[in-house]
């Protein structure tokens, strides 16, 4: 079945670092991927998506890019902010899984000032 | 719009009680959907629905109960709660299920079953 595999966290940077959380996926067909962020006490939004391979996703300085030969879906950003603190699932949906997301763990990103 | 709302937003419950969580959306969206996340984890899929009147189980469904009698509203029903169902509870919705359409998230319910 359908799986995503995403970066353990926490992860704890400085204000301005380079962020990177890993993503990785198992699906059936061509799935189309997210990114979510969960800021605390909240539910989740959408922050980012691609629906087939080689397409860029980007929103508030956040990237990542389909890698159909590497099932991956990293998400990056060049310089974190304090605001960015939250927690972020990679997810998928392919058309066989009757329109369920699949959701990574989440990881947890903290930025201290 | 106020998007998708639920209520309540906390609830304690003795195990054997039942409640029933409250979703509505005001987007006129046809899909909708509940979802768990336990600690640590991901979102997993109770129930789901494509449109008033239709239902179907997700990948968690044992323990719960939905119907659709509105486009609006998509309630959840607990029946009998066990320890087990302690979990934040999401509801979702979006125009259509093709991965182009963005999934709305209601703010959680938190439960606990004690």
């Amino acid at each position: 079945g359908d799986s995503v595999t995403q970066m353990e966290g926490p992860v704890t940077l400085s204000e301005e670092a380079f962020l990177t959380i890993n993503c990785t996926y198992t699906a059936t067909g061509y799935p189309s991927l997210f990114w979510y962020v969960q800021y605390p006490g909240e539910g989740l939004q959408l922050l980012l998506k691609a629906t087939k391979a080689d397409d860029k996703g980007s929103n508030k300085g956040f990237e990542a890019t389909y890698r159909k030969e590497t099932t991956s879906f990293h998400l990056e950003k060049g310089s974190v902010q304090v605001s960015d603190s939250a927690v972020y699932f990679c997810a998928l949906l392919s058309g066989g899984s009757n329109y369920k997301l699949t959701f990574g763990k989440g990881t947890l990103l903290t930025v201290n000032p | 719009n106020a998007g998708v709302t639920q209520t309540p937003k906390f609830r304690i419950l003795k195990i054997g009680q039942s409640m029933t969580l409250q979703c509505a959306q005001d987007m006129n969206h046809n899909y909708m959907y509940w979802y768990r996340q336990d600690p640590g984890m991901g979102l997993k899929l109770i129930y789901y629905s494509v449109g008033a009147g239709i239902t179907d189980k997700g990948e968690v469904p044992n323990g719960y109960n939905v119907s659709r009698s509105t486009t609006e509203d998509f309630p959840l029903r607990l029946e009998l709660a066990a320890p087990s169902q302690t979990s934040v509870y999401f509801c979702a919705s979006s125009y259509s299920g093709q991965g182009t359409d963005e999934q709305f998230f209601g703010p959680g319910t938190r439960l606990t079953v004690l």
